[in-house]
């Protein structure tokens, strides 16, 4: 099955610096990966996802990229904040005859934003 | 719309014990699921569904079953509860577009202790 490895497990960025959350899939015929934020005490929510049909995508100050070849996908925040603060959350997931239906989740990265 | 929702949102078993975790969904979602949440070990798929009347196995089964007797449900039940089954569980629901799952919506989760 599929094993999706996230880095770094927690990781601590000045207010308005870039932070980088990369994860690596092990199954060569994932094609949907979704980001996922979870604050403290609350549940999971979808914030970006890419499929493998494109290396890019944006949303304001969130961006996703994916390296098919090299099997590894990454988050990019610009200008943090401290309400990004939070556990990040990579997966991935291969088509099947109902769809993408089953996500495989990476183990978690812990942001703190230092104001 | 209410969205995901659980019940309980707290639970303390002793060894042995059963229960069930309902789930309802008001988003007429194809698709539900139940996660287990560790600490260091991300979400986890214990069970899944494609629609009423079916269920799956997900990546950590054993020791649970499930049931979608109706499309708005999902009920996870416990049989004799184990003290490694103390965690957090999430149940999702997520629908289909264009043949491809999309987001995953959670619900508030449910905090099970089990002595």
């Amino acid at each position: 099955g599929e094993n999706v490895e996230q880095h770094p497990s927690t990781l601590s960025v000045q207010e308005g610096d870039s932070a980088v959350i990369k994860c690596t899939y092990s199954d060569s015929a994932s094609n949907y990966f979704p980001w996922y934020k979870q604050e403290l005490g609350k549940r999971p929510q979808l914030i970006i996802d890419i499929r493998s049909n494109v290396g890019e995508k944006k949303d304001q100050r969130i961006a996703v990229t994916l390296n098919k070849t090299a099997k590894h996908f990454s988050l990019h925040i610009t200008e943090t904040q401290p309400e990004d603060s939070a556990v990040y959350f990579c997966a991935a997931s291969r088509k099947s005859n109902f769809g993408n239906e089953k996500l495989t989740f990476g183990t978690g990265t812990r942001l703190t934003i230092i104001p | 719309n209410a969205g995901v929702t659980q019940t309980p949102k707290f639970r303390v078993l002793k060894t042995g014990q059963s229960m069930t975790l309902l789930c309802a969904q008001d988003m007429n979602h194809e698709y539900m699921y139940w996660y287990r949440q560790d600490p260091g070990m991300g979400l986890r798929l214990i069970h899944y569904s494609v629609g009423e009347g079916t269920t799956a196995k997900g990546e950590v089964p054993d020791g649970y079953n499930v049931s979608r007797l109706k499309k708005q449900n999902f009920l996870l039940g416990l049989e004799s509860a184990a003290p490694s089954q103390t965690s957090v569980y999430f149940c999702a629901s997520s629908y289909l577009a264009g043949g491809l799952n999309n987001e995953q919506f959670f619900g508030p989760g449910t905090r099970l202790t089990v002595l």
